[in-house]
């Protein structure tokens, strides 16, 4: 069965520095990955996916996030981290070996609180 | 482009009593998606719709949730009788297509909260 684990349940970081939000996965075969983060009372919105190719993706409001296959990793980062970037952050995989009708796993989620 | 519609964004409801939540796919996408987020955890898919079809319902308690897209576009699910463990958020989210490199694009969700 597929997995996601966010080790994290929050993340603080000062205005300004670098942010690192940590994933790790296990697919049978191999991953689709996603980033999506989540506002207070508001749906999830896309940030980013790992699909083929670069192992560096670069998405929406200045974040990226690196695939690592040996590590089973996809850890989403930004160079300097605005104090709007504050909320919570979920990464989910999908098995690309089921195709279409594989399950979107989701982590349980890591909240990212920038100070100013 | 108009995103994922949801509607009621909050329902308050007695245990035993049923609920019904609307859901207004992007335009142009044949696969949906109802997810439900209970607090503290990442979403969990309850249905997937491929147009009118259901794709996987695995997860659906059966015995008191149902869900519908009648005509391949906006979906209802219905919870009925409630009990307390419902609360959560009821997120739909739509894609293109069922493929897994598909991105699948959220509603703001229906936040029900079951006394």
């Amino acid at each position: 069965a597929q997995s996601v684990a966010q080790p994290e349940d929050q993340v603080n970081v000062a205005e300004g520095n670098p942010l690192t939000v940590k994933c790790t996965y296990s697919v049978s075969g191999n991953p689709y990955l996603f980033w999506y983060v989540q506002y207070p009372n508001r749906g999830l919105q896309f940030l980013l996916k790992y699909i083929t190719g670069d192992n560096l993706v670069k998405g929406s409001y200045g974040f990226e996030a690196e695939f690592n296959k040996s590590q089973t990793s996809f850890h989403l980062k930004k160079p300097s981290a605005l104090v709007s970037d504050s909320a919570l952050y979920f990464c989910a995989v999908r098995d690309m070996e089921r195709g279409g009708y594989s399950t979107l796993t989701f982590g349980k989620g890591t909240m990212l609180l920038v100070s100013p | 482009e108009a995103g994922v519609a949801q509607s009621p964004r909050y329902k308050i409801i007695e245990k035993r009593q049923s609920v019904a939540f609307w859901c207004n796919p992007i335009s142009g996408h044949a696969t949906l998606y109802w997810y439900q987020q209970i607090l503290g955890q990442g979403p969990k898919l309850l249905i997937q719709f491929q147009n009118n079809g259901v794709v996987d319902d695995s997860q659906l308690p059966k015995d008191r949730f149902s869900a519908e897209r009648l005509k391949g576009v906006d979906s209802t699910l219905k919870i009925q009788p409630a009990k307390l463990e419902d609360s959560a958020v009821y997120l739909c989210a739509s894609s293109l297509g069922p493929s897994g490199t598909d991105t699948q694009y959220f509603g703001p969700g229906t936040r029900l909260t079951v006394l």
